[in-house]
């Protein structure tokens, strides 16, 4: 199946600071990307859609403000947490849909471990 | 409107027995069905998937039975294996832009 790579799988960052995460998609297209997150023991949280060239949609009660998303580019796509907390501490999980892709496929990303002291 | 709800929360299964994980949905404009597989400290994995003009599809060990009138579907694991323990969600997909809509996810453990 095709490929999205992730990065960095885990990072540690001090309370206030930004910490950016990448997702590529390594051998497709992706006009659309999805950033889920996702709690110990629970189901993914769909934060926000990326969509490559416009503005990322985001779910109800998710601070675009403080989840920056960029898709610049048909194969990347940038989530910066700005100013982190403790609580902003989790799991982050990016995964894409090849371009006119017909199936609804989604493939996802190794997800991306966030912890803030 | 836009839920999965999926059962049971975990499921232990001795090896070579069947695992059987259901969803249920509401909304009928849900049009993709998949499985996907997450171990821990992973992404999840695209497992199987279905789509409502077919009551099931097999792959391997793997298979998803389908009831459209019903608006459920399950995920059945034949010859389960301790390399099968893991998460399992499964999700529904509407609209143009093909967001997922996840189930609360099921822990699988197969016993040795």
């Amino acid at each position: 199946g095709a490929v999205v790579s992730q990065h960095p799988s885990r990072v540690i960052c001090k309370s206030g600071t930004s910490v950016k995460i990448e997702c590529r998609s390594l051998d497709f297209q992706a006009t659309t990307m999805f950033w889920y997150r996702q709690f110990p023991k629970k189901s993914l949280m769909l934060m926000a859609t990326s969509n490559e060239g416009s503005k990322a949609t985001y779910e109800q009660g998710v601070e675009k403000d403080k989840f920056l998303i960029n898709h610049a580019s048909l194969t990347l796509s940038t989530l910066t947490v700005t100013s982190a907390h403790p609580e902003d501490s989790s799991f982050y999980i990016c995964s894409a849909r090849p371009s006119g892709g017909v199936t609804g496929e989604l493939f996802f990303g190794e997800g991306s471990r966030l912890t803030v002291l | 409107q836009q839920q999965v709800k999926q059962s049971p929360q975990s499921l232990i299964v001795q090896k070579g027995g069947i695992s059987i994980i259901n969803c249920a949905y509401e909304n009928t404009a849900f049009d993709y069905f998949p499985w996907y597989q997450q171990f821990p400290g992973k992404g999840p994995a695209l497992l199987i998937a279905i789509r409502p003009d077919v009551s099931e599809k097999k792959e391997g060990r793997f298979t998803i039975s389908f009831n459209k009138s019903a608006k459920q579907f399950s995920l059945h694991i034949m010859d389960s294996q301790p390399g099968d323990s893991a998460t399992y969600f499964c999700a529904a997909t509407f609209g143009s832009a093909r967001q997922l809509t996840f189930g609360s996810g099921t822990q699988l453990t197969v016993l040795p």
